[in-house]
């Protein structure tokens, strides 16, 4: 697609529920990033993947968020019993190299009530 | 560990004036730096891109420079707009580890 695409827009969790934010990256762009973004605050890095392998995961805060990327295209970012501080906007972004910048997504604004 | 700052935090001027937006990184080991726009409730759109090998960018009415030696980049915005309200992003590309780190960001507000 032209660029990158992320669903669902908005998520309301109870707390405790599982949630899978999906990601859907230019087509041919190797990386695919994951960033969380706190309010007023800058995006932190989550993980990366490069086709679908996934290089880093050491910005995933604790072992209930899980990334995935099988077919090295569309990642999946998934939260198993959410908290109140996973309230967050979550950013997908891809690159087609090392020599370009990423692109972002719109983002998932997910909301742990 | 990298780490980003931006300053001002935020910024009002009136339309038509030209403002400086600063940010600084403490690792010079960059593979390049990128400037992103960020309007409310929306994602991040990219402005600027600047190799580390190069100094200076420029698209329309912005410009951003890069010195990578101290450390430092700046966006010039000429002739400002009420359109150009939004808030300002830096991050620069490790070049270890590929990742991008964000300054926490410029809210620019630019009055009619």
């Amino acid at each position: 697609g032209a660029g990158v695409s992320q669903s669902p827009r908005y998520k309301v969790a109870k707390r405790g529920q599982d949630v899978a934010l999906r990601c859907d990256p230019i087509s041919g762009h190797v990386s695919l990033f994951w960033y969380q973004q706190a309010l007023g605050q800058g995006p932190e890095f989550l993980t990366y993947f490069q086709n679908e392998a996934q290089l880093d995961k050491s910005g995933l805060p604790s072992d209930r968020f899980f990334a995935e990327r099988p077919e090295g295209s569309v990642s999946t970012l998934k939260i198993q019993r959410t908290q109140q501080e996973d309230s967050a906007v979550y950013l997908c972004a891809s690159s087609l190299d090392r020599n370009n910048g990423y692109t972002f997504g719109s983002g998932t604004r997910l909301t742990v009530v | 560990k990298q780490e980003v700052t931006q300053i001002p935090a935020a910024l009002s001027v009136p339309e038509g004036e030209n403002l400086v937006l600063n940010c600084s990184f403490t690792d010079s080991a960059i593979y390049n730096l990128q400037w992103f726009r960020q309007d409310p409730g929306k994602g991040l759109t990219s402005l600027l891109l600047i190799q580390s090998s190069q100094r200076e960018q420029t698209s329309g009415r912005l410009n951003a420079s890069l010195d990578k030696s101290s450390g430092r980049s700046t966006l010039y915005i000429a002739a400002s707009q009420p359109g150009d309200s939004a808030t300002y992003l830096c991050a620069v590309r490790e070049g270890a580890t590929n990742k991008l780190i964000f300054g926490t960001g410029t809210l620019l507000a630019v009055q009619p």
